[in-house]
């Protein structure tokens, strides 16, 4: 099955922690996305990627950072210098990029909290 | 600064009966999305929207993009349980130097009752 996976699906940080949080895809696309959603809001950019070795800063990409070493891989590292982290975290995909108009495929979601 | 309203935020309607959702914008666009997240879960793409005019149809739900007043709307025909759920209007724009902004709606919780 084609999809797009994210895990852990619960992941709690303690004070000065750094984290990571997982995503793949097996959809051979090459577009993915970062974004953040908090209760009652919409979804926020983090970063984004068009292609390989290559990733732009959303607009809240302060306290985060992301790889893009394999096309299928698009992991997010949420810092220490992230104040605010507890949000769900929600990765996407899509062939080309979603400014362009491409549909975007979403991943489950990862529930990020602070201890 | 890039800004999306929807209205209403919530809608309490009842099966069978017809709804528009509204999402305004407040500057040029030609990329607008509406997606469907349902409680506790990701979102789903529904539809995009890519020049002035576009109309867009699946099922019980049409989407459309009025660019000049800035407006898409979506509207529920003949509404079922189903649908209940948060829906959210978005776009992208670009911003220069190979690099997009994204903005979304608060998102408008729609509720079907029998």
């Amino acid at each position: 099955d084609g999809g797009i996976t994210q895990s852990p699906k619960y992941l709690f940080r303690k004070e000065g922690q750094n984290v990571t949080l997982s995503c793949e895809q097996n959809l051979n696309h090459d577009a993915m996305y970062w974004y953040r959603q908090d209760p009652g809001q919409g979804l926020r950019l983090i970063y984004y990627s068009q292609i390989v070795n290559d990733f732009q800063k959303g607009d809240i990409a302060e306290g985060y950072s992301v790889s893009r070493e394999k096309k299928e891989s698009f992991p997010l590292t949420v810092t220490s210098a992230q104040k605010n982290p507890t949000a769900f975290y929600l990765c996407a995909s899509s062939l080309g990029l979603a400014g362009d108009g491409e549909t975007q495929y979403f991943g489950p979601g990862t529930r990020l909290l602070v201890l | 600064e890039l800004k999306v309203e929807q209205n209403p935020l919530f809608l309490s309607m009842q099966e069978g009966k017809n709804y528009t959702i509204y999402c305004n914008y407040s500057t040029t666009s030609d990329r607008l999305y509406w997606y469907r997240q349902d409680p506790g879960k990701s979102l789903e793409s529904l539809f995009v929207l890519l020049s002035n005019g576009a109309v867009k149809q699946e099922g019980r739900l049409m989407a459309s993009l009025d660019t000049k007043a800035r407006l898409s709307t979506l509207h529920i025909t003949a509404a079922v349980h189903d649908l209940s759920a948060t829906y959210f209007c978005a776009f992208w724009k670009y911003s220069g130097a190979g690099s997009y902004q994204l903005t979304f709606g608060k998102g408008t919780k729609l509720s079907v009752i029998p």
